[in-house]
């Protein structure tokens, strides 16, 4: 099976700039998850889908991002306007069912200058 | 907040050592739990899942959970080099599909040759 989808893999823009990252998740998977990871540290959850629905974007600043799942199928993570603090990787994820494990994506590395 | 800790290391043993890797959580009614190998500028790969008290043991690789304690930890018996690389925990509160998995900061293991 084909796995996780994202891109792209690297991404440089200038802060105040905007940028956005895609994600196909796999197959008939109905939870999308996006997580944030910065160098040395765990990932950290912005926002998990259950098919089109929103479940979780507590930690998600809505300030400056925003995410939708179209369709229940294909992500996009947008960041307007991108900060300092904003350069990490942004991996995308994707599970069958509650309690299956996640499957990751490559991740698309974010540096903002 | 939820947490995950991994406070120990980064950890070096020697090849063919085994490498002990340990991880406690806050969520006392938390019921999934997961191991994640992370190489350097890959993306997370599950490794082992556990949902029930004991060990589970899969090739090299043990996972260990106590509920009571709120730990979880992971065994790699007769390291190779190849296992360097950092191992996330994550753990899940429920089975409910609206369920939030939040991963520790990880740890870093190097088996020397």
């Amino acid at each position: 099976e084909a796995g996780v989808a994202q891109s792209p893999r690297y991404k440089i823009i200038e802060k105040r700039q905007s940028v956005a990252f895609w994600c196909n998740p796999i197959s008939g998977h109905a939870t999308l998850y996006w997580y944030q990871q910065i160098l040395g540290q765990g990932p950290k959850l912005l926002i998990q889908f259950q098919n089109n629905g929103v479940v979780d974007d507590s930690q998600l600043p809505k300030d400056r991002f925003s995410a939708e799942r179209l369709k229940g199928v294909d992500s996009t993570l947008k960041i307007q306007p991108a900060k300092l603090e904003d350069s990490a990787v942004y991996l995308c994820a994707s599970s069958s069912y509650g309690n299956s494990p996640l499957h990751f994506g490559n991740g698309t590395r974010l540096t903002v200058t | 907040q939820k947490e995950v800790e991994q406070n120990s290391g980064p950890l070096s043993v020697p090849e063919g050592a085994i490498a002990s890797l340990n991880c406690t959580y806050s969520d006392r009614g938390s019921q999934s739990f997961f191991w994640y190998r992370q190489y350097s500028g890959k993306s997370p790969e599950l490794i082992m899942s556990i949902y029930s008290n004991g060990d589970k043991e899969d090739g090299r690789f043990t996972a260990q959970l106590n509920k009571a304690s709120q730990y979880v930890s992971l065994l790699i018996r007769d390291s190779q080099p190849s296992d360097s690389a950092t191992y996330l925990c994550a753990v899940k509160p429920s089975t409910g599909a609206n369920s939030k998995l939040t991963f520790g900061k990880g740890i870093t293991l190097s088996v020397r040759p």
